[in-house]
């Protein structure tokens, strides 16, 4: 399968705590992208890491990838309500051309 | 840049009747995807483009489905006749070459079909 299949299926934490999502994957990839999205919206894709790359960061978000393990992380700092949504990594492989989705990781943060 | 438009946001429809979604991507990109997203099947890739042209539509259900690009700048999705299962969130994304990024979806069409 092309998809990325996220860790675990649902999270609930509390405001201010640390939420780490994972992500799997099946072969070599050419990027790996995160995306959230908030109930009743399009997805917004919130960062890509290359598959040279090991560890990336925006804002609150830090990203590790591991080609070995064919794995990534998504990790959010200091977590607010406001980040309640479903993440979603998408791997970029090599050919096709196409992101695949998985069922992603619902985050629930509560105040 | 206004974005990914969509139109319309949502469609409530009789069973049988054609039903036409409309996207316009972002001004510059050169790749179009269409998704439909339900509870139970998640978020499927239906087809995607490449400067106007079809690359893959090997997400498209049936032959009821289909979609065309006639310019870099709109792109419609049709469902003719409708179903009660077609009943899903349909997204629209544009991007440039993966690569270099990643995409940018549109807010959905809800269709209902009753």
């Amino acid at each position: 399968s092309q998809q990325g299949e996220e860790d675990p299926q649902a999270l609930s934490i509390q405001e201010g705590e640390n939420a780490t999502m994972n992500c799997s994957y099946k072969t070599s990839i050419n990027n790996l992208q995160w995306y959230r999205q908030n109930s009743g919206r399009g997805l917004v894709h919130l960062i890509l890491i290359r598959s040279n790359e090991r560890e990336k960061h925006s804002g609150r978000l830090r990203v590790t990838l591991d080609t070995s393990k064919k794995s990534s992380s998504l990790l959010i700092t200091a977590s607010r309500a406001a980040d309640t949504a479903s993440y979603f990594c998408a791997p970029f492989y090599n050919q096709g051309g196409k992101l695949i989705f998985g069922q992603g990781t619902e985050l629930s943060v509560k105040p | 840049d206004a974005g990914v438009i969509q139109s319309p946001r949502h469609e409530v429809t009789e069973m049988g009747q054609e039903v036409t979604l409309r996207c316009k991507p972002i001004s510059g990109h050169d790749y179009l995807f269409w998704y439909r997203q339900t509870m139970m099947r998640g978020l499927e890739l239906l087809i995607y483009f490449n400067n106007n042209v079809p690359i893959d539509d090997s997400g498209m259900p049936e032959d009821r489905f289909s979609a065309k690009m006639p310019n870099a700048s709109f792109s419609t999705l049709k469902i003719q006749p409708s179903e009660p299962r077609d009943s899903a969130v349909y997204f629209c994304a544009s991007s440039l070459p993966r690569t270099y990024g990643g995409y940018t979806f549109g807010s959905g069409t809800r269709l209902t079909v009753v």
